[in-house]
């Protein structure tokens, strides 16, 4: 079975632009979440989706936005970029909700505002 | 507040030898799950161990394994005989129970394996 991917693995940006990255999760998982890591601030958690709705969310501003597809495909967005949010960004997949199933972690894409 | 301590920034182990990492945590739920993750160089993040709130007997993985102390809020990794593929970022982690998916994690221990 395919784990989970992540696209891009790598994006230079620029100050003021937008950025989308996207996440596919294993074949059957229906949860994806979304994790920013920095070295300040370490792995804090963005939002997560189950079944294209939006179930928790963490304590970002509202240019960091996502969305879920109906293949549980995700996408989040992060709109006029600063150069603060050049980070690590890793996604996550579980099966259902839940805490009690193991999250698969992506690769990542790493992301460098300039 | 939701948090979780590592209060080792480093650890460094002999080939072979035996480590302990060192979490705390702080949460009023009494319904919750912790883990410990490894992050190696290429950056994938991976599940090492999980461990129940609600059992008691501590979880053990292979060569991994946790001394889980419940009312200390304590949850700490021991690694045996280590191997040069241990070498990575550790993270401790936890999540409530319930039909969420939020990772809390801790701030990481970086351990070095010698040769």
């Amino acid at each position: 079975k395919a784990g989970v991917t992540q696209t891009p693995r790598y994006l230079i940006k620029t100050r003021g632009q937008q950025v989308t990255l996207s996440c596919s999760p294993i074949s059957g998982h229906r949860s994806v979440s979304w994790y920013q890591q920095t070295p300040g601030q370490g792995l804090q958690f963005l939002f997560e989706y189950f079944s294209e709705t939006q179930r928790n969310k963490g304590n970002f501003p509202g240019r960091f936005s996502g969305r879920q597809f109906s293949n549980s495909r995700s996408e989040m967005n992060v709109s006029t970029l600063e150069l603060g949010d050049s980070a690590l960004y890793l996604c996550a997949s579980s099966p259902t909700g839940g805490a009690s199933y193991e999250q698969y972690f992506g690769p990542g894409t790493r992301l460098t505002v300039t | 507040a939701q948090t979780v301590t590592q209060s080792q920034p480093e650890m460094s182990v002999q080939e072979a030898e035996t480590v302990t990492l060192s979490c705390t945590y702080d949460t009023s739920e009494s319904d919750y799950y912790l883990f410990w993750y490894k992050q190696p160089p290429s950056r994938q993040m991976i599940l090492v161990i999980r461990q129940e709130a609600y059992k008691q007997q501590n979880a053990t993985e292979n060569r991994f394994s946790v001394n889980f102390q419940k009312a200390a809020k304590s949850f700490s990794l021991k690694i045996s005989d280590s191997q040069l593929g241990d070498a990575a970022m550790y993270f401790c982690a936890y999540i409530i129970g319930g039909a969420t998916n939020k990772l809390i994690f801790g701030t990481g221990t970086l351990l070095a394996v010698q040769p």
